[in-house]
């Protein structure tokens, strides 16, 4: 069965970065793009950017341009997501998830990660 | 960028309840859109695929609707198990969410 297995939970300080993996089993790696989606205390979903496991290209929100980078190892089947800067607004449970997508518009997540909760705080 | 505005934000009702969850987009998109369950402490889950395609193991109370800018989730006969917060999205982009609670 698929499964997205996501690294511990961290604390960090401001300023510094944070790196959270996710683990894929049950398909081809490479055959999905994973996409990171983090999510406030209390807040909605807030979507941080894809990157094709295939070939490595990757696309970010605006928002996190230049804090973010998302990379993979397919000899592990695994994907990272690194945030650095941080701040305590980035305080968040950060989530993995596989994205089903075609033409156009079509993109859609249909297995998460368990989620990774990251604090920010001095 | 493209909006998603849900509505309501909150709703209360009662098990055996026919409930329905609005998802208006800022422009068109065809039916580019999906639904999510999400229960406290846990991942999203995917419910609803193209506006209106069923997941697999998703039971068929759950229903969508819409193309253009206008959708609609809906819950025939709400179980416990359904007390949850919605959420709809197209692309990168999500709704704000629906909080479901008991009456």
């Amino acid at each position: 069965q698929v499964q997205l297995v996501q690294s511990g939970a961290e604390v960090k300080k401001p300023g510094a970065s944070v790196k959270v993996s996710c683990k894929a089993s049950g398909y081809t790696f490479t055959s999905y793009d994973i996409n990171w989606v983090r999510q406030a205390t209390g807040q909605g979903l807030e979507w941080m950017g894809w990157m094709n496991p295939n070939s490595g290209n990757t696309g970010y929100a605006q928002k996190f341009q230049g804090r973010v980078t998302m990379t993979r190892n397919t000899s592990i089947s695994t994907a990272y997501m690194e945030l650095s800067s941080l701040r305590s607004e980035d305080t968040a449970v950060y989530y993995c998830a596989r994205a089903i997508s075609g033409s156009g518009s079509y993109i859609f997540f249909d297995y998460w990660g368990q989620g990774t909760l990251v604090t920010v705080s001095s | 960028d493209i909006q998603l505005t849900q509505s309501p934000s909150f709703l209360s009702a009662s098990v055996g309840d026919r409930v329905t969850i609005t998802c208006r987009a800022s422009q068109g998109i065809s039916s580019y859109l999906a639904w999510y369950q999400q229960k406290p402490g846990k991942a999203p889950k995917l419910l609803i695929y193209a506006a209106s395609t069923l997941q697999s193991g998703v039971p068929s109370r759950f229903s969508g609707s819409g193309s253009g800018t206008e959708f609609t989730l809906t819950i025939s006969s709400l179980q416990p198990e359904d007390f949850a917060t919605y959420y709809c999205q197209q692309r990168g982009t999500f709704g704000q969410g629906t909080r479901l609670e008991i009456k």
